[in-house]
């Protein structure tokens, strides 16, 4: 079985840009959350969606926004990139609502010049 | 207060050694509890989930002191395929991982031949 799949891999932009990753969840599962992990850190949640509603939104800038299409795959848009938005930006499903346990998929490192 | 804190090592640990780590978290709302493993430049895998009875999956065992907030992780006969940074998680949830997981900075174990 397809686990948790992310494009592109890799992303170099430079300051100001804006970028849009994609997170297709596996199978069955309906939830998709999103983290940013820099460099030395933990992955730090950005949103969670779940049936095509926000249900969740980290400590993050308007700039982040996502949303989540009815096959349940989903967008991570950032507007206005800054250098400091470079970082390693991971898309994790689960299987519900109320199913906590969360896979993670490859992730997509971007680079802001 | 770091929300879930954990030594970020190095621990450089012998191969056939037992090793453990510990981990605090502040939020005495917790519900869930996690540890993820997170390989160089590869995304978080979940190793095991930690139940408040302590739970065990073969070298692996895990387990959730809720009076003192702490979890642990201690692995037992440990192999060169060890080697990776163990990531505590917590989840402080008002439903269905809304709130998302809360990441640890991570302990990086070196399992040495």
């Amino acid at each position: 079985d397809a686990g948790v799949t992310q494009s592109p891999t890799h992303l170099i932009k430079t300051r100001g840009q804006h970028v849009t990753l994609r997170c297709s969840p596996i199978s069955g599962h309906k939830s998709v959350s999103w983290y940013q992990q820099v460099l030395g850190q933990g992955p730090q949640f950005i949103f969670q969606y779940y049936e095509k509603e926000e249900r969740g939104r980290g400590n993050f800038p308007d700039r982040f926004s996502a949303r989540q299409f009815p096959n349940y795959s989903s967008e991570l848009n950032v507007n206005a990139l800054l250098l400091g938005d470079s970082a390693l930006y991971l898309c994790a499903s689960s299987l519900g609502r109320n199913s906590y346990e969360q896979y993670f998929g490859p992730g997509t490192r971007l680079t802001v010049t | 207060r770091k929300e879930v804190e954990q030594d970020p090592g190095p621990f450089n640990v012998p191969e056939g050694a037992t090793v453990a780590f510990n981990c605090t978290y502040s939020n005495s709302a917790s519900q869930s509890f996690f540890w993820y493993r997170q390989d160089c430049r590869k995304e978080p895998k979940l190793l095991m989930s930690v139940y408040s009875s302590g739970n065990e999956d073969g070298r692996f065992t895990a387990q959730l002191n809720r009076a003192s907030q702490y979890i642990s992780l201690l692995i037992r006969d440990s192999k060169l395929s060890d080697s990776a940074t163990y990531l505590c998680v917590v989840l402080q949830d008002s439903g269905g991982g809304a709130d998302g997981l809360t990441f640890g900075k991570g302990t990086h174990l070196i399992i040495q031949p």
